[in-house]
């Protein structure tokens, strides 16, 4: 099974500054035949279900501000928030969808300083 | 508008049964493969089983094979989650999810729709 694994467990960054979060895969989620890489990130509000943010690990879903962008490819990905919110509080989340059990990282709580 | 209803929680005896659904509304249900993802109360999410557009193919984490089952009713646009034999540690909120469409034959993707969840708690 694939094991993720995020850095840092929780992040505080001020209004308006970048914030930046880690995401290392135990094994390659990038699938050579269509150089895809199966890496998707979530937003979680308190009292929410998840949202998807990112998918193939630098998509950006539909109606996600663009100050939301994803990188990386085969074991070691990132999400950016370019420029954060206040609404941007939440826990965030990776997960690979390479094959099952698919499997999240254990989320990386983010705050305002 | 794409809506997913979890229903069918609640507090249930270690040992004791219970079935999820997930009413799903606004897309083209038969189409799609669908999901099961919990999490415990303060934790995060862990996945727990997906089935294919049409059911004839399921999967499921190793915590929950054999006692858990996924199942569908595309004439009623309806997912199911049939848990038996619950411990304490499957006490969570349960979340269905859909799975984005698959492209190319690319069948693994994102999850880009989820219900509220429903919260089990299995507890004596």
């Amino acid at each position: 099974d694939i094991v993720m694994t995020q850095s840092p467990d929780s992040l505080a960054v001020s209004l308006g500054e970048r914030a930046t979060i880690n995401c290392k895969s135990s094994q390659n989620v990038l699938y050579s035949v269509n150089n895809k890489n199966y890496l998707a990130w979530y937003q979680q509000k308190p009292g929410q279900p998840p949202n998807l943010l990112i998918y193939w690990a630098s998509t950006r879903e539909s109606g996600v501000p663009d100050r939301f962008s994803g990188s990386g490819s085969g074991t070691d990905f990132t999400l950016t928030i370019s420029s954060l919110q206040a609404e941007d509080v939440a826990v965030y989340y990776c997960q690979q969808y390479y094959n099952t059990p698919y499997s999240f990282g254990q989320g990386t709580k983010l705050e305002i300083k | 508008e794409v809506q997913l209803v979890e229903s069918g929680g609640g507090l249930v005896q270690p040992g004791g049964s219970l079935r999820l659904s997930c009413v799903t509304s606004g897309f083209t249900f038969s189409s799609y493969w669908m999901h099961w993802v919990r999490q415990a109360p303060g934790k995060g999410l862990v996945w727990v089983s997906r089935i294919n557009s049409d059911g004839s193919s399921t999967n499921y984490a190793d915590s929950v094979k054999g006692r858990f089952s996924i199942s569908r009713d595309n004439a009623k646009n309806t997912l199911f989650l049939q848990m038996n034999s619950l411990r304490a540690e499957d006490t969570a909120v349960y979340y269905c999810a859909r799975a984005a469409a698959a492209v190319r034959g690319v069948i693994n993707t994102a999850l880009d729709y989820w219900g509220q969840g429903t919260l089990v708690t299995v507890s004596s």
